[in-house]
Order: C-alpha cells, then structure tokens, then sequence
C-alpha cells in the first residue's frame, strides 16, 4: 500500500522568492518513482518534475527542484524565483514502476506580486 | 502531438439521473486512467485499462459506475444513478504502457456537478 500526505494545504510566496513545499510518503514498493504535479485552473495535471528512487541525485528542472531524503521518506519541492504563473494547486504523487500513481491532497501555492 | 481530449468540459445532472464521460487518449498509448478528484483532494484511481482490458477496478463503485475501452482507444465512464457526493472532477490520462515510470498525460477533465 501507499500514502502521500502533505501537510500545508496552502502556501504564500512573494514574487522572485523562493518557496518550498512538503510531502512525505510510505510504500512497500522498492522500485518507485516520485512525482510533483501543477494543477491550473484549468484543471490539467502538469508534470513539474520527477524522481527516480534509486536515483541519489535530487532531481532539477529550472528553477524547480527536490529535496529527496530516501530515509526519511521525504520529497519537498523548492521553487526558486517564484513567478506570477506558478500559482496554482501543487500535488505531490507515488507510485511502484508497475503500480498506479497515488496523490497526495494538495497545496495551494498563492504568489504575491 | 495531441493531447489527451476530454468532453464535456461541464455537466450538470440531477441526483439519480445518468451521465457519461468520453475520453480520447494519446495516439499509440495503450494505457488509460481515470481519476476522481473530489474538491479538496487529490486525484483517486477509479479503474485503469491496458488496450481494452481492465487491469485496475478495486476502487470503481460498480453498483453505479462503469466503464469500457472498445477496441483499445477512447473510453466511456458512465455513473448511474449518479449520487450528490458524486461530484467531482473526472481525469483521463493516458502512457505508453503500464507502470508510472513510463509517464502519465492527463486530459482537462470533466467537472461534474450533481444537484
């Protein structure tokens, strides 16, 4: 079984600041992959950035990036020069190579300009 | 290429009635996904098919759900009846094959309202 659990409902950054977001997971699987996913108003699930589990090196994409602790079952995002475009609803995922992804329930990223 | 399409865009149904959802994958994707996202959550695997074969059901409510993937390509999702905590956002995603190291593309989504 697996569970994803993010603990801020709602976050607040001010334009060009850095922000991170939290998520924690459990699973039994030893061969998963990690995902955060952007969700807009309009509704499509964007792929921001993925990790692989064996990977130790923490994934990057721009001026996203991971905190990736295996041991501690942690997968925080950083967004670094937070721009008006990055608010939207930010969801954390897992899931087993052959297995289905599981989401977490969500953080609402507001930027302030 | 095309992404995942999805229609309608909006529904809104009185409680009992029946709907249905269509969902057109990626080209060549023989894996599909519908999710359920009820408001303050995140998405939940209702059932997954790899080409018209149901791989994944164990969270669709089959009294009132259903769904099928004729020849291998687009898939209907119908609820009936449809119930008040029924509504929800419904997702389609489609990946090359089964597994999540392969990717998901999800569509926009259907919101579904009923009243």
């Amino acid at each position: 079984a697996q569970t994803v659990t993010q603990s801020q409902p709602e976050m607040s950054v001010q334009e060009a600041e850095t922000v991170t977001l939290s998520c924690t997971y459990d699973t039994s699987e030893s061969d998963y992959y990690l995902f955060w996913y952007k969700q807009p108003p309009s509704r499509q699930m964007i792929l921001v950035i993925r990790q692989e589990a064996y990977k130790q090196q923490n994934a990057t994409e721009n001026r996203f990036s991971v905190n990736f602790q295996k041991a501690a079952k942690s997968f925080s995002l950083k967004i670094s020069d937070s721009q008006l475009g990055d608010a939207a609803m930010y969801f954390c995922a897992c899931g087993g190579a052959t297995n289905k992804l599981i989401f977490g329930t969500g953080t609402l990223l507001a930027v302030q300009p | 290429e095309a992404g995942v399409a999805q229609s309608p865009r909006y529904k809104i149904i009185e409680k009992r009635q029946s709907v249905a959802f269509w969902c057109n994958p990626i080209s060549g994707h023989a894996t599909l996904y519908w999710y359920q996202q009820i408001l303050g959550q995140g998405p939940k695997l209702l059932i997954q098919f790899q080409n018209n074969g149901v791989v994944d059901d164990s969270q669709l409510p089959k009294d009132r759900f259903s769904a099928e993937r004729l020849k291998g390509v687009d898939s209907t999702l119908k609820i009936q009846p449809a119930k008040l905590e029924d509504s929800a956002v419904y997702l389609c995603a489609s990946s090359l094959g089964v597994g999540v190291n392969y990717g998901y593309t999800f569509g926009s989504g259907t919101r579904l309202t009923v009243v």
